[in-house]
């Protein structure tokens, strides 16, 4: 079945430093890939996708790259700032098994805390 | 346009009592789903449809019951409460099959007792 593996957190950093957080996959497909964000006491939203292979997601100064050849989809920021304290969800969609519908798989999560 | 609305926000029951969580969005999605999130466990897809008389479930479907008889809205019922049960439920909701961008609800922080 699918799996998504995302970096144990949690994370902290100082504002300006630079932000990487990595995911893996394992798909029996041509999944897409997903970063959501999920502020305290609220829902996820997306932060950024991608489709196939090679294409960058961008979105807020944050990006991934869907790496086929490594299974993996890292996300990166070049300089945090204290907003950016969150949790972050790396998830890929795909058929999965065989199935005739596309199911949204997550990985467990990784709080990153950024302090002033 | 309120996107995906959840009700209620938080509820305690006790062991054994039942009650439904709904579940709304006026985007016209026909692909909605309903996720439970617990501590080191990320979200888990409970049950999902991908069209009004149309479900199917997820990865742990065991104790909760849904329907969806109208495009806009997709219950989620717990017939029978168990401390098991007590963690944060999303509903979300997409244009299409579940591989595009998911748009999810506040959620509902639900406590078993």
């Amino acid at each position: 079945g699918n799996s998504v593996t995302q970096m144990e957190g949690p994370v902290t950093l100082s504002e300006e430093a630079f932000l990487t957080i990595n995911c893996t996959y394992t798909a029996t497909g041509y999944p897409s890939l997903f970063w959501y964000v999920q502020y305290p006491g609220e829902g996820l939203q997306l932060l950024l996708k991608a489709t196939k292979a090679d294409d960058k997601g961008s979105n807020k100064g944050f990006e991934a790259t869907y790496r086929k050849e490594t299974t993996s989809f890292h996300l990166e920021k070049g300089s945090v700032q204290v907003s950016d304290s969150a949790v972050y969800f790396c998830a890929l969609s795909d058929l999965g098994g065989g199935g005739s519908n596309y199911k949204l798989t997550f990985g467990k999560g990784t709080l990153l805390t950024v302090n002033p | 346009n309120a996107g995906v609305t959840q009700t209620p926000k938080f509820q305690v029951l006790k062991t054994g009592q039942s009650m439904t969580l709904q579940c709304a969005q006026d985007m016209n999605h026909e692909y909605m789903s309903w996720y439970r999130q617990d501590p080191g466990m990320g979200l888990r897809l409970i049950h999902y449809s991908v069209g009004a008389g149309i479900t199917d479930q997820g990865e742990v479907p065991n104790g909760y019951n849904v329907s969806r008889s109208t495009t806009e809205d997709f219950p989620l019922r717990l017939l029978s409460a168990a401390p098991s049960q007590t963690s944060v439920y999303f509903c979300a909701s997409s244009t299409g099959s579940g591989r595009e961008t998911q748009y999810f609800g506040p959620g509902t922080r639900l406590l078993v007792l």
